[in-house]
């Protein structure tokens, strides 16, 4: 059974600060999402990657894969309020069904 | 392009009753998946149709079937309602099955309660 994992589940952070968000996933797999949810919203895309190595950025977010350690990242840079919400990692290991992570709720203080 | 849509939007069902939820995709989308979001559990694959076809299913009990339409539009149903079965359903579109970085494009979601 595919199991994705996050951390960390809660981040506090201020405005201006860096932090990264790991994604640990059980089962070989070369297609990753990132999505965020505002509360009481829908999911929202962010990044698709698709290879080993691959690196996405929008704005102060960047999204990174490593197929062989089974590990994306998602590294927030100068955190600003407007990022508070929660990210959800999502592995597609079947081409039909994506397993998504328990989310890390982010709140960036001023 | 108008996205995904789902009807109704806030739903309170009583424990026994059953409950239909729509789905339209995207337009020229024809993969639908049905997720359900629980505090608990979290978010949870239901199953997925593709040309009136259902490609996969989640590890749900069979009380929760669904289905496809000729438009792609989708319904999911809910029969003997269960307490536990208050959620947020989501519905999520995508052009075609199984292509490598088809991104998912979720819908707003039907916030089901039963009391």
């Amino acid at each position: 059974e595919l199991k994705v994992e996050q951390n960390p589940l809660f981040l506090s952070m201020q405005e201006g600060k860096n932090y990264t968000i790991y994604c640990n996933y059980s089962t070989t797999s070369d297609r990753l999402y990132w999505y965020r949810q505002d509360p009481g919203k829908s999911l929202e895309s962010l990044f698709v990657l698709l290879s080993n190595g691959a690196v996405k950025q929008e704005g102060r977010l960047m999204a990174s894969l490593d197929t062989k350690a089974r590990l994306s990242t998602l590294h927030i840079t100068a955190a600003v309020h407007d990022l508070s919400a929660t990210y959800f990692c999502a592995v597609d290991w079947s081409g039909s069904r994506l397993t998504f992570g328990e989310g890390t709720q982010l709140t960036v203080n001023p | 392009k108008a996205g995904v849509t789902q009807t109704p939007r806030y739903l309170i069902k009583t424990r026994g009753q059953q409950v239909t939820l729509s789905c339209s995709p995207i337009s020229g989308h024809r993969s639908v998946s049905w997720y359900q979001q629980t505090p608990g559990q979290g978010l949870q694959f239901l199953f997925e149709y593709f040309s009136e076809t259902q490609r996969n299913k989640g590890n749900f009990p069979g009380r929760f079937s669904g289905r496809q339409f000729s438009n792609s539009r989708s319904e999911m149903n809910v029969s003997t309602l269960e307490l536990g079965d208050s959620a947020l359903y989501l519905c999520a579109s995508r052009r075609l099955a199984g292509e490598r970085g088809e991104t998912q494009y979720f819908g707003p979601g039907t916030r089901l309660l039963v009391l």
